[in-house]
C-alpha cells in the first residue's frame, strides 16, 4: 500500500517570503500522479498543483511550485511570495494511475503568515 | 451552486442515532467518494464507487455504509452512530478515464459531533 508523509506539522513564514513544504512518499509502482491540496479555514479543499510521475518537469502554478524528486520519492511544495491567503492546512496526496483515483493523504502541514 | 454539495454542513447528535449524510454532484462525474478528516490523520476514505453499480470499501469503512442512488448522488449512513465517529466527512468527484482524471472535487465538508 502507498504511504505518504509529511513531517512537518507545522511551519511559519514571513509575508512575502518563501517557504518550503516537504512530502515524501512510498511507493511500488511507476505511474502515479501527486497533488498538494489546500484546505483554508473555510474547510474547503482546493487543488493547488498536480504532478504527474512520467513528467520529469516540475510543476508550477503561478506562485506555487513543485520538487519532484523521483528516485528520492520527495514531493515538495514551494511558495514564493507568500501571501496572507495562503495560510492553511496543506495536504500532500498521491493517487495511482492504474485505473484506481483514490487518493492516499498525508496528514498535513499547517502553515502560518506572518505579517 | 456548487458543483459537489454535501447536506447537512453541521450536526450533532447522539451516541445509538442513525445519520445520514448527503451529497450531490452537477460535474457528471462517474466517481465519487466519502472521506473522513481528523484532527493529525488527514483525509482517510470510508467508501467509493466508479459507477451506480459498482460500491467499494475504503481503509476505515467499519461502521459505515453508503449508498450510490443515481450517477449524481452517494449518500454515507452511520447505523448507530458513536462519539469516535465525531469528524470532518467530505465527499469528492473525479471524471474517471478523461482529462483532468485523478483530479478530485471536493464538497464543502459534512461536520459530525456524536455525543
Amino acid at each position: 500500500a502507498q504511504t505518504v508523509t509529511q513531517s512537518q506539522p507545522e511551519m511559519s513564514v514571513q509575508e512575502a517570503e518563501t517557504v518550503t513544504l516537504s512530502c515524501t512518499y512510498d511507493t511500488s509502482e511507476s505511474d502515479y500522479y501527486l497533488f498538494w491540496y489546500k484546505q483554508p479555514p473555510s474547510r474547503q479543499m482546493i487543488l493547488v498543483i498536480r504532478q504527474e510521475a512520467y513528467k520529469q518537469q516540475n510543476a508550477t502554478e503561478n506562485r506555487f511550485s513543485v520538487n519532484f524528486q523521483k528516485a528520492a520519492k520527495s514531493f515538495s511544495l514551494k511558495i514564493s511570495d507568500s501571501q496572507l491567503g495562503d495560510a492553511a492546512m496543506y495536504f500532500c496526496a498521491y493517487s495511482s494511475n492504474f485505473g484506481n483515483e483514490k487518493l492516499t493523504f498525508g496528514t498535513g502541514t499547517r502553515l502560518t503568515i506572518i505579517p | 451552486d456548487a458543483d459537489v454539495t454535501q447536506t447537512p454542513r453541521n450536526r450533532i447528535t447522539k451516541t445509538g442515532k442513525r445519520i445520514m449524510l448527503e451529497c450531490s454532484q452537477t460535474k457528471g462525474h462517474d466517481r465519487m467518494y466519502w472521506y473522513r478528516q481528523d484532527p493529525g490523520l488527514g483525509l482517510r476514505l470510508i467508501y467509493y464507487s466508479f459507477d451506480v453499480k459498482d460500491i467499494n470499501k475504503g481503509e476505515i469503512s467499519d461502521g459505515y455504509s453508503v449508498s450510490r442512488q443515481a450517477q449524481a448522488k452517494f449518500s454515507l449512513s452511520l447505523e448507530s452512530a458513536i462519539p469516535n465517529q465525531t469528524a470532518l466527512y467530505f465527499c469528492a468527484t473525479s471524471p474517471g478515464f478523461q482529462t483532468g482524471a485523478n483530479v478530485l472535487t471536493f464538497g464543502a465538508g459534512s461536520r459530525l459531533t456524536v455525543l
